[in-house]
Formats: structure tokens, C-alpha cells, sequence
């Protein structure tokens, strides 16, 4: 069975105070991982996608990375703005999307 | 922003009585979605659609059916709404097989059975 993990539940970051969320998986024909930023009262966006191990992505103050059994997210010096919930994905060879609970960042001033 | 369209986006309904939520794209997906979500259970899926007339379950789906009978509306029908489900419902779509196969999200649909 599918299955997320990720950890922490909740990171209350001070504003430049980097840190990582983590994802780990287990999924039966990985199509690929993605990574969510979910506002209060909002819809999922989408932010990333890995395929393989190694690979990595950026974005602004975020930078996501894989290996065969977890993904980290990274955020470098963060704003404010940056504050939200944080939601990893695996897609299974049927179509699926296997989502984690998230990461709930508030990152204070 | 994806052309996904739910409606409505807030219901407040009575148990026992029947609910249908929509969902209306203008991307042309295959692949469409509806999950559930519920503090401390994260997103969970219900049913999901890879074409027209073609569903299946997800891991929560006793209680609800499902129907799309175009490309552009996937339907979800709460036979006899109960308390469980109440819960925010959010419809994703996916170009699933093609090189981007990232969910899209739709805004949600607050639903509260009294």
C-alpha cells in the first residue's frame, strides 16, 4: 500500500532561519513526487516535480531534492510569505496521487 | 491559474438528504480527481477518472458516487449525506501521460451536513 510520511507536523521558523521538511515514501511504480504550498481557505498549488533520484529542483527560497525513499524540501532564509502548509505527493503508476498530512511553516518576523 | 471550476463552493445540507458537487475544467485533462480533507487526515481520495465514463475508487469512497459523462464535469454524489461527511472537497485534474503530470487543484467546496 501507498503510503507519506512527513515530518514535522508544524516548524515555527524566525524570519532568514533555514531549515528542511522531509517526505519520506513507499509507493508501487513511482511516476513522480511533487511538492504543494496550501494557503488557509485555498486549493493546493503546485510547486514541483521529481522524477528520479538526484534530481533536484529550485524555486525562489525553496529547493527540493530526492532519493529512493524520501524528499526533502528547503527553505533558505525564509520570509513571511513563505509561511503555510507544505504538501508532498507520490504518483503511482495507475494515476494516483497518495498525498502526506504536510508540514504547517509559519515563519514569524 | 488551471481552468477548474467547483461549484458550489460552500453547501450546508440536512443528513439523509442527497448532495451532488461539481466539477468543471476547461484544460482538457484526462485524469480527474476528487479528494477530501479533514484536519490531522490530510488530503484523501475518493474516486478518481482517467476518461470519460471510466472511474474507480480511492480509499475513502463508501458513501459517495461518481460520474463523468464529459471530458469537462466530473460529478460527485453523496447519496445520503451523514455528519462524516462533513469536510472540505477539492476536485485536481492531471494531464497523466504526457511529460507534465502535476495535479491541479480546484478552490474547494465547503460542505457542512447538520
Amino acid at each position: 500500500e501507498d503510503q507519506v510520511t512527513q515530518s514535522p507536523e508544524a516548524l515555527r521558523l524566525q524570519e532568514g532561519e533555514s531549515s528542511s521538511l522531509n517526505c519520506s515514501y513507499t509507493v508501487s511504480g513511482l511516476r513522480g513526487l511533487f511538492w504543494y504550498r496550501q494557503d488557509p481557505g485555498k486549493g493546493p498549488e503546485f510547486l514541483f516535480t521529481l522524477y528520479s533520484a538526484g534530481e533536484e529542483k529550485e524555486k525562489e527560497r525553496l529547493k527540493a531534492t530526492l532519493t529512493k525513499k524520501e524528499s526533502f524540501l528547503h527553505i533558505t532564509a525564509p520570509k513571511p510569505e513563505d509561511s503555510a502548509t507544505y504538501l508532498c505527493a507520490v504518483q503511482d503508476s495507475w494515476g494516483k496521487f497518495q498525498f502526506g498530512a504536510g508540514t504547517q511553516v509559519v515563519v514569524t518576523p | 491559474d488551471a481552468g477548474i471550476t467547483q461549484s458550489p463552493r460552500h453547501k450546508v445540507t440536512e443528513t439523509g438528504t442527497p448532495v451532488t458537487l461539481r466539477c468543471h475544467q476547461t484544460e482538457n485533462h484526462r485524469y480527474m480527481y476528487w479528494y477530501r480533507q479533514d484536519p490531522g487526515h490530510g488530503l484523501r481520495l475518493i474516486h478518481y477518472s482517467y476518461g470519460v465514463k471510466d472511474t474507480d475508487k480511492g480509499e475513502v469512497s463508501d458513501g459517495y458516487s461518481v460520474s463523468r459523462s464529459k471530458t469537462e464535469d466530473f460529478l460527485l454524489t453523496l447519496e445520503s449525506a451523514t455528519s462524516s461527511q462533513t469536510s472540505v472537497y477539492f476536485c485536481a485534474i492531471s494531464a497523466v501521460g504526457t511529460v507534465n503530470t502535476e495535479a491541479f487543484f480546484g478552490q474547494g467546496t465547503r460542505l457542512t451536513v447538520v
